[in-house]
């Protein structure tokens, strides 16, 4: 069955302590892997598309890196307003997107 | 360019009644997909249209519904409502769904009492 296993299920960083969250995938005929920022009651907001193996996206202090395996968003420095869930998805063989249940990040002053 | 609209944003309803939700999706856009999320179970994929046909369909009672139109704005209805039905409901646009990335609305948040 397809999955995807975020982890940790919740992060907390000192201002500026870089780290990185897990997207891990078990996904038929992978398609694409998104990542998503959300904040509380806000939809899901678009941070990047991955396509293959080997494929990395930065966007300010977020870069997103893709394995046959799993998926990894590494945010370096971060600042208090980074403070969010972070949901990774993948596109199956079948364009069914099948979701991770998120992980809650939270950064303090 | 305008993203994706929902409304209403807030809505109260009593069990037993029924609700539209109202979906506008970023021009262009043929695909809309449909997602319920609670605290404690995430993002529950609903449903998704293209083209005014209904594509893909998640693991929920018959009660949900939904259509698009023409025009590519999408609704979607549920009926006899139950308590377990207070979510925030979020509508998804792409250009076709297959693969390409979807944007989502604000959502609509429903409270059942």
């Amino acid at each position: 069955e397809d999955q995807v296993t975020q982890s940790p299920e919740a992060l907390r960083l000192q201002e500026g302590e870089s780290s990185s969250l897990n997207c891990s995938y078990t996904v038929s005929g992978l398609r694409g892997l998104f990542w998503y920022r959300q904040d509380p009651g806000k939809g899901p907001e678009f941070l990047f598309t991955l396509y293959s193996a080997g494929e990395e996206k930065e966007k300010e202090r977020l870069k997103a890196t893709l394995t046959k395996k799993e998926s990894f968003l590494h945010i370096t420095a971060p600042k208090p307003e980074d403070s969010a869930t972070y949901l990774c998805a993948a596109f199956d063989s079948n364009y069914q997107l099948i979701w991770g249940a998120g992980t809650k990040l939270i950064i303090k002053p | 360019k305008a993203g994706v609209t929902q409304t209403p944003r807030y809505l109260i309803k009593t069990r037993g009644q029924q609700v539209t939700l109202s979906c506008s999706p970023i021009s262009g856009h043929r695909s809309v997909s449909w997602y319920q999320q609670t605290p404690g179970q995430g993002l529950q994929f609903l449903f998704e249209y293209f083209s005014e046909t209904q594509r893909n369909k998640g693991n929920f009672p018959g009660r949900f519904s939904g259509r698009q139109f023409s025009n590519s704005r999408s609704e979607m209805n549920v009926s006899t409502l139950e308590l377990g039905d207070s979510a925030l409901y979020l509508c998804a646009s792409s250009s076709t769904g297959d693969g390409n990335t979807i944007y989502f609305g604000e959502g609509s948040w429903l409270t059942v009492v």
